[in-house]
């Protein structure tokens, strides 16, 4: 069953601009991680956050988590046109199990 | 980062045939492959996970008999859509695990089935 839900749904800015997508989720976690889909292709693996840390970078991707809230945000800074793609977050329970995404957000940016 | 390679990237196929669908991990062994579906603009749904040497756990609602998985090495798990039909086009998707610890998945590149 789908745990993350991520908002919006889509997203369009201009290349330059700042991108925040959201997630959210339902039950404990493990980890909490972003991946990345281009059209019609397979996922990119992001970023990972366990669930006792609060913020990660990498590069121009900032993750936080608050698990008290069962959140989580993926920042893209200065956007860039390849950026567009969707975005999606996936969780894991305690332990090694599948993993559940949510129903991703679609990010477009625009030259 | 790990490599693995699905084949093919699309499928055109009369109803009531079979389609096999094969996921290599190149660089690494994989015991364990998971098979997604994704419909689109929706997200990937979990169908199987697909263990090396032993039988694939299936999803509720997956029909096994429909969704034939074979494991049978350490880098190769295939797929097989048996009497495929209008309603099994959709776009399949598996992926591996190198590291249990961290449960990073990499992707193949996924698979579009179309059933005429």
């Amino acid at each position: 069953s789908q745990q993350g839900e991520e908002d919006p749904q889509a997203l369009s800015i201009q290349e330059g601009e700042n991108a925040t997508m959201n997630c959210s989720y339902k039950t404990s976690i493990n980890n909490l991680q972003w991946y990345r889909q281009n059209s019609g292709r397979g996922l990119v693996h992001l970023i990972l956050i366990r669930s006792n840390e609060r913020e990660k970078h990498s590069g121009r991707l900032r993750v936080t988590l608050d698990t008290s809230k069962k959140s989580s945000s993926l920042l893209i800074t200065a956007s860039r046109a390849a950026d567009t793609a969707s975005y999606f977050c996936a969780t894991d329970g305690s332990g090694y199990s599948t993993l559940t995404f949510g129903k991703g957000t679609m990010l477009l940016v625009s030259p | 980062g790990a490599v693995v390679s699905q084949h093919p990237s699309r499928v055109i196929c009369k109803s009531g045939t079979s389609v096999k669908i094969e996921c290599r991990s190149l660089d690494f062994q994989a015991t364990t492959m998971f098979w997604y579906r994704q419909f689109p603009k929706q997200s990937l749904m979990l169908m199987a996970t697909s263990n090396e040497g032993s039988k694939a756990t299936y999803e509720q609602g997956v029909e096994k008999d429909k969704f034939l998985i074979n494991h049978a090495s350490l880098t190769l798990s295939t797929l097989t859509v048996t009497s495929a039909h209008p309603e099994d086009s959709s776009f399949y998707i598996c992926s591996s695990g190198r590291d249990l610890a961290k449960n990073i998945q990499y992707f193949g590149a996924g698979t579009r089935l179309s059933v005429l």
